[in-house]
């Protein structure tokens, strides 16, 4: 079975702070894909990023930036200079990649406010 | 616009009924996928067609049903309709291959009273 744990559930900070969201996973399977999204207040869920089990290579998107380490089954995110628009619920999901069907574990979520 | 439609976008109804929320996936897409995302269980997988063909389940009800049609788009039905019942339902598209991210339609609101 496969397990997603948010710790933090509501991170309030001012504009152009950065923001550290956590998540840590855990499951038995030994390749497996890790996914961020966010839900903005209007309610529909947008994909942000994919990462492969085995690829623990820092990945950065503009503000957006992803640390994965294995080591500690963990796939952390930053928003770099948060802005009001960042405000939303991101969730962290993972998705085992030899199980059959494609099901997504999220975790609980994490509510950012950004005010400005 | 993730290219995911689902409809209704709000339903209201009462306990006991029975409704079908529809989903078209993006074009191309094979898979579609019905989530649940309610205060109490967060977002929770229910039920994945791909090409017609159901590829694995969740937790979904025994009152709850779902199929893809041969134009891929798939409908979720549910019946006997409890207030608990009530959340937000979301469709997702995947083109089937293992390493597709799912795209997430924008929610179907059921409120059950």
């Amino acid at each position: 079975a496969q397990k997603v744990t948010q710790a933090q559930t509501e991170i309030s900070v001012v504009e152009k702070e950065d923001v550290t969201l956590d998540c840590v996973y855990e499951t038995r399977d030994t390749t497996y894909y890790l996914f961020w999204y966010k839900q903005p207040p209007s309610g529909e869920l947008v994909f942000l990023i994919r990462r492969n089990s085995f690829d623990e290579q820092n990945e950065i998107s503009g503000r957006y930036s992803w640390n994965f380490q294995k080591s500690t089954s963990s796939f952390n995110f930053t928003i770099t200079a948060s802005q009001v628009v960042d405000s939303a619920v991101y969730f962290c999901a993972l998705r085992p990649i030899k199980a059959a069907g494609n099901k997504l574990t999220f975790g609980g979520g994490t509510r950012v406010l950004v005010k400005p | 616009d993730s290219g995911v439609t689902q409809t209704p976008k709000h339903l209201i109804t009462a306990t006991g009924q029975r409704v079908t929320l529809r989903c078209s996936p993006r074009s191309g897409d094979l898979s579609v996928y019905w989530y649940q995302q309610s205060l109490d269980q967060g977002l929770q997988f229910l039920i994945q067609y791909y090409n017609g063909e159901e590829r694995a389940k969740g937790n979904i009800l025994e009152r709850f049903s779902a199929q893809q049609f041969p134009d891929l788009h798939s409908e979720l039905n549910l019946s006997s309709l409890e207030l608990g019942d009530s959340a937000l339902y979301f469709c997702a598209s995947s083109g089937g291959g293992g390493g597709d991210e799912q795209y997430f339609g924008p929610g179907t609101r059921l409120t059950v009273t």
